[in-house]
């Protein structure tokens, strides 16, 4: 099983709409949990990370479920630029600073 | 300003060559990463850096050494490339002892092996 696990996608979705990524992972001794965003054939960039409590960040929304070690985000009110892959990534305690992606989920936002 | 960059770019090489990827940072971070992201876009770390000493060494064939001279600079070095070796290679930075822990990517570098 891999250690971070995310359907590919893709999805696609019309402008305006609002958009769930859920991600699992297999270690529950897990510390820091993360979304990043990667562009056709650039890098990835920190999108935003996620606390216990859940957190929010203008159309976005990320929430950890630790009891089933299960993060989500949720992205409302589409818009074409939303279009990327976005990456679920996990640092596991005791990994020194390592991050383990996940496969990322395609967006496609189309007119 | 760049943050983190790599050279080259590109690479396009044959079998059996060594070649160097270099990355710097700005950033005033004290570690450094590489990153390999295959074919099938999945990006696994590779080597870690901080302050120059190394604190991550995944399964990695020995003919990818990496360099830190000092802590703004991570080299990779790839002896006897291989078909395999084709990827995109990323370099990241961040403060291992910071509290958001995040990761700068630099732009890549896509090695082609023919």
């Amino acid at each position: 099983r891999k250690e971070v696990e995310q359907d590919p996608g893709p999805f696609n979705v019309p402008e305006g709409a609002t958009v769930a990524f859920n991600c699992t992972y297999s270690n529950s001794a897990s510390q820091s949990f993360f979304w990043y965003r990667q562009d056709c054939r650039k890098e990835p960039k920190l999108l935003m990370s996620v606390y216990s409590s859940g957190n929010e960040d203008g159309r976005f929304t990320a929430q950890l479920n630790r009891a089933s070690q299960y993060i989500s985000l949720l992205i409302r009110d589409s818009k074409l630029s939303d279009s990327a892959t976005y990456l679920c990534v996990v640092k596991f305690t005791g990994t020194a600073s390592k991050l383990t992606f996940g496969t990322g989920t395609r967006l496609q936002v189309t007119l | 300003d760049t943050a983190v960059s790599q050279t080259p770019k590109y690479l396009v090489t044959q079998m059996g060559n060594d070649k160097s990827i270099k990355c710097e940072q700005n950033l005033g971070h004290d570690t450094m990463y590489w990153y390999k992201q295959d074919s099938k876009k999945f990006l696994k770390i590779m080597f870690s850096y901080n302050n120059k000493e190394l604190i991550i060494n995944e399964t990695v064939p020995n003919r990818f050494s990496p360099k830190s001279p000092d802590k703004a600079h991570l080299n990779l070095h790839i002896n006897s490339l291989e078909l395999g070796d084709s990827a995109v290679y990323f370099c990241a930075s961040s403060h291992l002892s910071g509290s958001t822990d995040t990761q700068y990517f630099g732009p890549g570098t896509r090695l082609t092996v023919l």
